[in-house]
């Protein structure tokens, strides 16, 4: 079964600091990962997404880190603020067409003052 | 665009009632993709359509729950009879297909068996 592992399950990070959120991924190859932020009471909402081809990418304060050869990915967060505080769910679309993404089981980030 | 529209936004029921969820996509976008999450399992796909045809139900947990899609701009899940273990929050999603964008979440409709 396709499947995409996320670490660590929950992440306490102080104002300021760099809190770092990992996936990998086995057997199937993807070609498609973005990262989803979710907010309590709310749906995941796309947040930052990469092909297999390229091996960073930076929106703003978020980085994506992939490693194409160790099947790993990460989000980064740089100055992390108290309103970063949600979960973050990694994900991967297969090759072939499909639309099912594959999403990971989320990391729950905590951002204190 | 007002997003991805699921009602109700909470539903509590008792065991062996039938429960419908409704969802309206994102106009233009013809994927449309019904997810329940829980804490133990997280994100659960349970099934999904491209241009209002059923693709992939592989995720529907038994036959107590079915969807439909009659057009475009609507979908609804239906748990009949309804369990205390069916309680989690379900979410509807749209995209557009290869558009390679992404989904769009509703806000889900958290549900409650009781």
């Amino acid at each position: 079964q396709q499947q995409v592992k996320q670490s660590p399950q929950s992440l306490i990070v102080q104002k300021g600091g760099i809190p770092i959120i990992n996936c990998a991924y086995e057997n199937t190859a993807f070609d498609y990962f973005p990262w989803y932020q979710q907010f309590p009471g709310k749906g995941p909402a796309l947040l930052i997404a990469i092909r297999p081809d390229v091996s960073e990418k930076k929106e703003g304060r978020f980085t994506i880190s992939f490693n194409k050869s160790a099947k790993q990915f990460s989000l980064h967060i740089m100055d992390s603020q108290p309103g970063d505080s949600a979960t973050y769910f990694c994900a991967a679309i297969p090759q072939g067409g499909s639309e099912k993404l594959v999403f990971g089981k989320g990391t729950k980030l905590t951002v204190n003052p | 665009d007002a997003g991805v529209i699921q009602s109700p936004r909470h539903e509590v029921t008792e065991m062996g009632q039938e429960v419908t969820l409704r969802c309206k996509p994102i106009s233009g976008h013809n994927s449309l993709f019904w997810y329940r999450q829980t804490m133990m399992r997280g994100l659960e796909l349970l099934i999904y359509f491209n241009n209002n045809v059923p693709i992939d139900d592989s995720g529907m947990p038994e036959d107590r729950f079915s969807a439909k899609m009659p057009n475009a701009s609507f979908s609804t899940l239906k748990i009949q009879p309804s369990e205390p273990r069916d309680s989690a929050v379900y979410f509807c999603a749209s995209s557009y297909f290869n558009g390679g964008q992404g989904y769009t979440f509703g806000s889900g409709t958290r549900l409650t068996v009781v």
